[in-house]
């Protein structure tokens, strides 16, 4: 089975920082990886979508690499502001599998504060 | 263009109860699945389908059975609710043509389900 972890659990930081998400995974061999943002009760937002051929991708504030040797992802996000609240989660695709199914990380809860 | 929908939106069932979910998207993807939310776990994925009249089994698919008699709507059916049922249940879509590594899986906004 595999398994898409991310660390840290949940994030507090004030207004203004920059900070990095982490995701990773236990098998190289992926298709691509995607970052979605969820808000409390609401569905997943796609943010960025990397495919395994590629290093990052970015929009806007947002920066997502991808190192699939080391089983690795980190989201960047500049400037952050209270707006991205929110827990974000990362998932990666497969090929072989059932399907074209993706594993989904547990998510980082973030909270940025004024 | 309204992407993915899922009916209804919340729902409380009485153990035992059967209800059916909805999933609709005008997006003409071929792949559809159903996913759960529970706290601490991720989503899981339950059912999923790579066509219309085609369905298979994911990851948690005891309880749950699903049909695609159409392209663009996938139906998940609990037959006897339990309150292990209990959770966020989540809509997907993709395509399936082109390039497989720049597919991307589309959401619905999800439906909140209680079993008491």
């Amino acid at each position: 089975k595999q398994e898409v972890t991310q660390i840290p659990a949940a994030l507090s930081v004030p207004e203004g920082e920059n900070l990095v998400l982490n995701c990773s995974f236990t098998d190289s061999a992926i298709y691509n990886l995607q970052w979605f943002r969820q808000d409390p009760g609401k569905g997943l937002t796609s943010l960025l979508l990397i495919q395994s051929s590629q290093r990052e991708q970015t929009s806007g504030r947002l920066n997502a690499s991808l190192d699939k040797s080391s089983g690795r992802s980190t989201l960047y996000i500049a400037a952050s502001q209270p707006g991205d609240s929110a827990t974000y989660l990362c998932a990666v695709r497969y090929p072989g599998y059932t399907g074209n199914q993706f594993y989904f990380g547990t998510g980082t809860s973030l909270t940025v504060i004024p | 263009n309204a992407g993915v929908t899922q009916t209804p939106k919340f729902r409380v069932l009485k153990t035992g109860q059967s209800m059916t979910l909805l999933c609709a998207q005008d997006m003409n993807h071929e792949y559809m699945y159903w996913y759960r939310q529970d706290p601490g776990m991720g989503l899981r994925l339950i059912h999923y389908s790579v066509g219309e009249g085609t369905t298979a089994k994911g990851e948690v698919p005891d309880g749950y059975n699903v049909s695609r008699l159409k392209k663009q709507n996938f139906l998940l059916g609990l037959e006897s609710a339990a309150p292990s049922q209990t959770s966020v249940y989540f809509c997907a879509s993709s395509y399936a043509r082109g390039n497989r590594e720049d597919r991307e899986q589309y959401f619905g906004p999800g439906t909140r389900l209680t079993v008491t």
